[in-house]
């Protein structure tokens, strides 16, 4: 069964505190992960795109990385700004169905 | 603003009572999925739609769901006979064809009394 497992479920920094959040998924045929970020209350914002291992992508303090069994996001020098929760999903071969995780929520202290 | 739209925004309403939700999708963008995601959860897949045929359904969902998208353009998710188990945000998301990426809605959150 096609399966995504996000950790840690709460990580708390402070501020200019790096760290990465794991996204560790299991399918059957990967045609893209996804990295979102949610605000309470609202709904998911478009971080990345991912499509195969080795893959990377940067956005200002965000970089995420691809390998043939998990990704990472990896925060660099965090602002308070940046607390949310953060969503990865997968989208699998032969299905529309895109399968998400509980998401990591992210807490930065100044 | 040319992001995805979804109306209303809350809905209280009471156990019984039938419910609808509509999205409007980016312009251009002829792929629309509804999702449920409660308290904690990441966002669960209900049904999917390219232009205006719906082309996969989640096994999770009760025969008390039905969603329609009959111009291709906005959709409308219902919800008959509501439960208490209802209540969750309902999020809409839209994208491009030939492309992977989703992009969301504000979500319409549903609270059964």
């Amino acid at each position: 069964e096609d399966q995504v497992t996000q950790s840690p479920e709460a990580l708390r920094l402070q501020e200019g505190e790096s760290s990465s959040l794991n996204c560790s998924y299991t399918v059957s045929g990967l045609r893209g992960l996804f990295w979102y970020r949610q605000d309470p209350g609202k709904g998911p914002e478009f971080l990345f795109t991912l499509y195969s291992a080795g893959e990377e992508k940067e956005k200002e303090r965000l970089k995420a990385t691809l390998t043939k069994k998990e990704s990472f996001l990896h925060i660099t020098a965090p602002k308070p700004e940046d607390s949310a929760t953060y969503l990865c999903a997968v989208r699998t071969s032969g299905t529309y169905k895109y399968i998400f995780g509980t998401g990591t929520r992210l807490k930065v202290l100044a | 603003d040319t992001g995805v739209s979804q109306d209303p925004r809350h809905k209280i309403t009471k156990r019984g009572q039938n419910v609808t939700f509509r999205c409007d999708p980016i312009s251009e963008h002829n792929r629309l999925y509804w999702y449920r995601q409660t308290l904690g959860q990441g966002p669960e897949f209900l049904t999917y739609f390219q232009n205006e045929a719906q082309l996969e359904k989640s096994r999770l969902l009760s025969d008390r769901f039905s969603a329609e998208r009959p111009k291709g353009s906005f959709s409308t998710l219902e919800i008959q006979r509501t439960e208490q188990g209802d209540s969750a945000m309902y999020l809409c998301a839209s994208s491009l064809a030939g492309e992977e990426t989703q992009y969301f809605g504000p979500g319409t959150r549903l609270l059964v009394l």
